[in-house]
Protein backbone atom coordinates (compact mmCIF):
# COMPACT_ATOMS: atom_id res chain seq x y z
CA UNK A 1 0.00 0.00 0.00
CA UNK A 2 1.26 3.18 -1.24
CA UNK A 3 -0.64 5.80 0.38
CA UNK A 4 -2.58 5.97 -3.26
CA UNK A 5 -5.43 3.72 -3.85
CA UNK A 6 -6.67 3.12 -7.35
CA UNK A 7 -9.94 1.26 -7.65
CA UNK A 8 -10.78 -0.76 -9.95
CA UNK A 9 -7.73 -2.05 -10.35
CA UNK A 10 -8.87 -3.92 -13.46
CA UNK A 11 -11.56 -2.75 -16.01
CA UNK A 12 -13.36 -4.16 -19.56
CA UNK A 13 -15.84 -1.99 -21.44
CA UNK A 14 -17.55 -1.66 -24.38
CA UNK A 15 -17.17 1.29 -26.75
CA UNK A 16 -20.20 2.63 -25.93
CA UNK A 17 -19.92 2.47 -22.18
CA UNK A 18 -18.98 5.09 -19.51
CA UNK A 19 -17.02 4.19 -16.54
CA UNK A 20 -14.92 5.90 -14.32
CA UNK A 21 -11.70 5.31 -12.15
CA UNK A 22 -10.95 6.37 -8.80
CA UNK A 23 -7.96 7.73 -6.88
CA UNK A 24 -7.89 8.23 -3.35
CA UNK A 25 -4.89 9.79 -1.14
CA UNK A 26 -4.48 11.02 2.54
CA UNK A 27 -0.88 12.08 2.27
CA UNK A 28 -1.93 15.53 2.43
CA UNK A 29 -0.64 16.18 -1.17
CA UNK A 30 -1.81 19.45 -3.07
CA UNK A 31 -1.20 18.02 -6.50
CA UNK A 32 -2.45 15.06 -8.28
CA UNK A 33 -2.01 13.66 -11.63
CA UNK A 34 -3.21 11.22 -14.17
CA UNK A 35 -0.77 9.30 -16.26
CA UNK A 36 -1.11 6.54 -19.23
CA UNK A 37 1.13 4.16 -19.85
CA UNK A 38 1.10 1.96 -23.23
CA UNK A 39 2.97 -1.06 -24.56
CA UNK A 40 5.85 0.09 -25.12
CA UNK A 41 5.90 3.94 -25.32
CA UNK A 42 6.53 6.01 -22.49
CA UNK A 43 4.43 7.75 -19.83
CA UNK A 44 2.38 10.28 -21.03
CA UNK A 45 0.94 12.71 -18.68
CA UNK A 46 -2.75 13.55 -19.22
CA UNK A 47 -3.85 15.76 -16.49
CA UNK A 48 -2.42 17.52 -13.74
CA UNK A 49 -4.54 19.21 -10.85
CA UNK A 50 -3.03 21.44 -8.32
CA UNK A 51 -4.78 22.72 -5.02
CA UNK A 52 -8.29 20.88 -7.28
CA UNK A 53 -7.64 23.27 -10.15
CA UNK A 54 -6.56 21.36 -13.38
CA UNK A 55 -3.35 23.15 -14.75
CA UNK A 56 -2.62 21.22 -17.37
CA UNK A 57 -4.20 19.05 -20.06
CA UNK A 58 -1.75 17.54 -22.08
CA UNK A 59 -4.25 17.52 -25.43
CA UNK A 60 -6.44 14.76 -24.31
CA UNK A 61 -9.45 13.81 -26.34
CA UNK A 62 -12.54 14.53 -24.92
CA UNK A 63 -13.68 11.44 -23.88
CA UNK A 64 -11.14 11.09 -20.93
CA UNK A 65 -13.19 13.40 -18.71
CA UNK A 66 -11.03 14.16 -15.16
CA UNK A 67 -12.60 15.67 -12.34
CA UNK A 68 -10.94 16.45 -8.45
CA UNK A 69 -13.49 17.47 -6.02
CA UNK A 70 -11.19 17.80 -3.45
CA UNK A 71 -7.86 17.56 -2.53
CA UNK A 72 -7.71 13.89 -1.62
CA UNK A 73 -10.05 12.17 -4.80
CA UNK A 74 -9.64 12.26 -8.27
CA UNK A 75 -11.72 10.76 -10.94
CA UNK A 76 -11.30 9.87 -14.59
CA UNK A 77 -14.56 9.76 -16.25
CA UNK A 78 -14.45 7.60 -19.90
CA UNK A 79 -16.76 7.24 -22.21
CA UNK A 80 -17.12 6.00 -26.24
CA UNK A 81 -13.73 5.03 -25.90
CA UNK A 82 -11.26 3.56 -28.41
CA UNK A 83 -9.34 0.28 -28.76
CA UNK A 84 -6.12 1.69 -28.39
CA UNK A 85 -6.97 3.72 -25.05
CA UNK A 86 -6.43 0.25 -23.48
CA UNK A 87 -3.88 0.87 -21.05
CA UNK A 88 -2.75 1.37 -17.55
CA UNK A 89 -3.99 4.56 -16.23
CA UNK A 90 -1.74 5.59 -13.25
CA UNK A 91 -2.78 8.02 -10.85
CA UNK A 92 0.07 10.23 -8.68
CA UNK A 93 -0.09 12.30 -5.78
CA UNK A 94 2.67 15.44 -4.77
CA UNK A 95 3.30 17.88 -2.51
CA UNK A 96 3.51 21.20 -3.93
CA UNK A 97 7.33 21.17 -3.98
CA UNK A 98 8.41 18.81 -6.28
CA UNK A 99 11.99 17.37 -4.70
CA UNK A 100 9.65 15.35 -2.78
CA UNK A 101 8.58 13.00 -6.02
CA UNK A 102 5.52 11.35 -6.65
CA UNK A 103 3.60 8.63 -4.85
CA UNK A 104 1.96 6.51 -7.64
CA UNK A 105 -1.16 4.14 -7.41
CA UNK A 106 -0.97 0.65 -8.39
CA UNK A 107 -2.69 1.85 -11.76
CA UNK A 108 -6.15 0.78 -13.50
CA UNK A 109 -5.34 -1.73 -16.23
CA UNK A 110 -8.19 -1.00 -18.57
CA UNK A 111 -9.17 -3.01 -21.51
CA UNK A 112 -11.45 -1.01 -24.07
CA UNK A 113 -13.25 -3.44 -26.09
CA UNK B 1 13.16 21.99 -21.73
CA UNK B 2 13.94 19.17 -19.26
CA UNK B 3 14.58 15.79 -20.55
CA UNK B 4 15.90 12.71 -19.72
CA UNK B 5 17.79 9.91 -21.41
CA UNK B 6 17.75 6.49 -20.41
CA UNK B 7 19.97 3.32 -21.72
CA UNK B 8 17.28 1.39 -24.06
CA UNK B 9 16.28 -2.10 -22.80
CA UNK B 10 15.97 -4.88 -22.37
CA UNK B 11 18.90 -5.50 -19.94
CA UNK B 12 19.37 -9.53 -19.18
CA UNK B 13 21.87 -10.57 -16.61
CA UNK B 14 22.30 -13.66 -14.43
CA UNK B 15 21.27 -13.60 -10.77
CA UNK B 16 24.49 -12.12 -8.73
CA UNK B 17 26.12 -9.57 -11.55
CA UNK B 18 26.55 -6.17 -11.55
CA UNK B 19 23.91 -3.84 -12.52
CA UNK B 20 24.42 -0.43 -14.46
CA UNK B 21 21.55 1.45 -16.06
CA UNK B 22 22.64 4.64 -17.31
CA UNK B 23 20.88 8.32 -17.13
CA UNK B 24 21.37 11.50 -18.65
CA UNK B 25 18.98 14.49 -18.58
CA UNK B 26 19.11 18.32 -19.21
CA UNK B 27 17.37 20.80 -17.19
CA UNK B 28 16.54 23.99 -16.31
CA UNK B 29 17.83 25.28 -12.99
CA UNK B 30 19.11 22.54 -10.59
CA UNK B 31 17.17 19.37 -10.42
CA UNK B 32 15.85 16.65 -8.31
CA UNK B 33 16.39 13.82 -9.30
CA UNK B 34 14.82 10.44 -8.89
CA UNK B 35 14.99 6.50 -9.72
CA UNK B 36 11.41 5.02 -9.84
CA UNK B 37 10.92 0.75 -9.98
CA UNK B 38 8.07 -0.61 -11.66
CA UNK B 39 7.19 -4.37 -10.79
CA UNK B 40 5.12 -6.34 -13.18
CA UNK B 41 1.63 -5.54 -12.96
CA UNK B 42 1.86 -2.89 -10.27
CA UNK B 43 2.62 1.16 -10.30
CA UNK B 44 5.45 3.42 -10.07
CA UNK B 45 7.62 3.35 -6.47
CA UNK B 46 10.04 5.77 -5.31
CA UNK B 47 13.30 3.53 -5.32
CA UNK B 48 16.29 6.38 -4.70
CA UNK B 49 16.30 10.25 -4.48
CA UNK B 50 19.13 13.13 -5.26
CA UNK B 51 18.42 16.57 -4.82
CA UNK B 52 21.15 18.24 -5.01
CA UNK B 53 25.14 17.41 -6.53
CA UNK B 54 27.20 14.54 -5.34
CA UNK B 55 24.38 13.35 -3.41
CA UNK B 56 24.06 9.73 -2.99
CA UNK B 57 20.69 8.04 -3.35
CA UNK B 58 20.46 4.43 -1.89
CA UNK B 59 17.51 1.96 -1.41
CA UNK B 60 17.65 -2.37 -1.35
CA UNK B 61 21.26 -2.14 -2.30
CA UNK B 62 21.13 0.59 -5.64
CA UNK B 63 23.05 3.58 -5.54
CA UNK B 64 22.99 6.33 -7.73
CA UNK B 65 25.16 9.61 -7.37
CA UNK B 66 23.86 13.00 -8.67
CA UNK B 67 27.05 14.24 -11.16
CA UNK B 68 26.15 17.75 -11.88
CA UNK B 69 29.44 17.73 -14.29
CA UNK B 70 28.35 14.77 -16.47
CA UNK B 71 24.63 15.68 -16.07
CA UNK B 72 23.83 11.66 -15.18
CA UNK B 73 22.42 9.80 -12.39
CA UNK B 74 23.49 6.37 -13.57
CA UNK B 75 21.56 3.32 -11.17
CA UNK B 76 23.75 0.78 -10.10
CA UNK B 77 23.67 -2.45 -7.86
CA UNK B 78 26.78 -4.68 -7.23
CA UNK B 79 24.56 -7.82 -7.12
CA UNK B 80 21.21 -8.49 -8.49
CA UNK B 81 18.50 -10.99 -7.64
CA UNK B 82 16.07 -12.45 -9.68
CA UNK B 83 13.41 -10.77 -7.73
CA UNK B 84 14.56 -7.39 -9.10
CA UNK B 85 13.53 -7.98 -12.61
CA UNK B 86 11.35 -4.70 -13.16
CA UNK B 87 10.98 -1.74 -15.40
CA UNK B 88 13.00 1.27 -14.22
CA UNK B 89 12.72 4.94 -14.76
CA UNK B 90 14.89 7.85 -14.65
CA UNK B 91 12.74 11.11 -13.60
CA UNK B 92 13.95 15.11 -12.66
CA UNK B 93 12.10 17.55 -11.37
CA UNK B 94 13.41 21.31 -11.20
CA UNK B 95 12.43 24.42 -8.98
CA UNK B 96 8.46 24.65 -7.54
CA UNK B 97 7.32 22.90 -10.67
CA UNK B 98 5.66 19.64 -9.20
CA UNK B 99 5.63 17.97 -12.66
CA UNK B 100 8.16 14.87 -13.56
CA UNK B 101 9.91 14.85 -16.03
CA UNK B 102 10.74 10.68 -16.99
CA UNK B 103 12.95 9.05 -19.19
CA UNK B 104 11.58 5.85 -21.30
CA UNK B 105 12.40 2.93 -18.60
CA UNK B 106 14.54 0.27 -19.09
CA UNK B 107 13.35 -2.95 -18.12
CA UNK B 108 15.96 -5.75 -16.27
CA UNK B 109 15.57 -9.09 -16.60
CA UNK B 110 17.34 -10.85 -14.29
CA UNK B 111 18.04 -14.71 -14.98
CA UNK B 112 18.97 -17.60 -12.51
Amino acid sequence: ETGVTQTPRHLVMGMTNKKSLKCEQHLGHNAMYWYKQSAKKPLELMFVYSLEERVENNSVPSRFSPECPNSSHLFLHLHTLQPEDSALYLCASSQEEGSYGYTFGSGTRLTVV
Amino acid sequence: GNSVTQMEGPVTLSEEAFLTINCTYTATGYPSLFWYVQYPGEGLQLLLKATKADDKGSNKGFEATYRKETTSFHLEKGSVQVSDSAVYFCALVTGTASKLTFGTGTRLQVML
